[in-house]
């Protein structure tokens, strides 16, 4: 069974930081691994989706990786702002489509 | 497209009651999923479909929830009877047949059993 874990699970940054979330995996035969947003009380934003036969994904000033091999992925957020105050979750892809989440870091970014 | 719309978005009911929950996914997409998430269990998938067919329940808790998707673009997860430890949010998710397997979720049902 695939058991998905996320260190820290949360951190405090002052804006204008670079910072680096982490998550690791039990199973490395996955399909692919998505990271999420989630801000309080609301539903879940897709932010980068990396293939398993990827080994990174960037979009604006995130930038995912993913090692199989060793089960890790990281989520990279440059020059940090207090908009990206969030959970972030990491979330694997079986081959039957299913997520397993991890339980997420709580990020806070402070003015 | 107006992404995944989920329906009621709060719910407070009384123990025992019969709950139902809706979800209508983003149009083309050929999977649909429930998820629960739970401050002490975090995430976790209750059921998924594939063109309307159940493919994988194994996460259902128990006989009192049950999901059906009647048509491509409509689906409901039921509780009956309704229990405290049921209160929870209740996201539902959609993804399409080929590329990526991205999944796009809506904004949750907060249900709350008193």
């Amino acid at each position: 069974k695939q058991e998905v874990t996320q260190i820290p699970a949360a951190l405090s940054v002052p804006e204008g930081e670079n910072l680096v979330l982490n998550c690791s995996f039990t199973d490395s035969a996955i399909y692919n691994l998505q990271w999420f947003r989630q801000d309080p009380g609301k539903g879940l934003t897709s932010l980068l989706l990396i293939q398993s036969s990827q080994r990174e994904q960037t979009s604006g000033r995130l930038n995912a990786s993913l090692d199989k091999s060793s089960g890790r992925s990281t989520l990279y957020i440059a020059a940090s702002q207090p908009g990206d105050s969030a959970t972030y979750l990491c979330a694997v892809g079986g081959s039957a489509r299913q997520l397993t989440f991890g339980s997420g870091t709580q990020l806070t970014v402070l003015p | 497209d107006a992404g995944v719309i989920q329906s009621p978005r709060h719910e407070v009911t009384e123990m025992g009651q019969e709950v139902t929950l809706r979800c209508k996914p983003i149009s083309g997409h050929d999977y649909l999923f429930w998820y629960r998430q739970t401050m002490m269990r975090g995430l976790e998938l209750l059921i998924y479909f594939n063109n309307n067919v159940p493919i994988d329940d194994s996460g259902m808790p128990e006989d009192r929830f049950s999901a059906k998707m009647p048509n491509a673009s409509f689906s409901t997860l039921k509780i009956q009877p309704s229990e405290p430890r049921d209160s929870a949010v209740y996201f539902c998710a959609s993804s399409p047949h080929r590329g990526s397997y991205e999944q796009y979720f809506g904004p949750g049902t907060r249900l709350t059993v008193t």
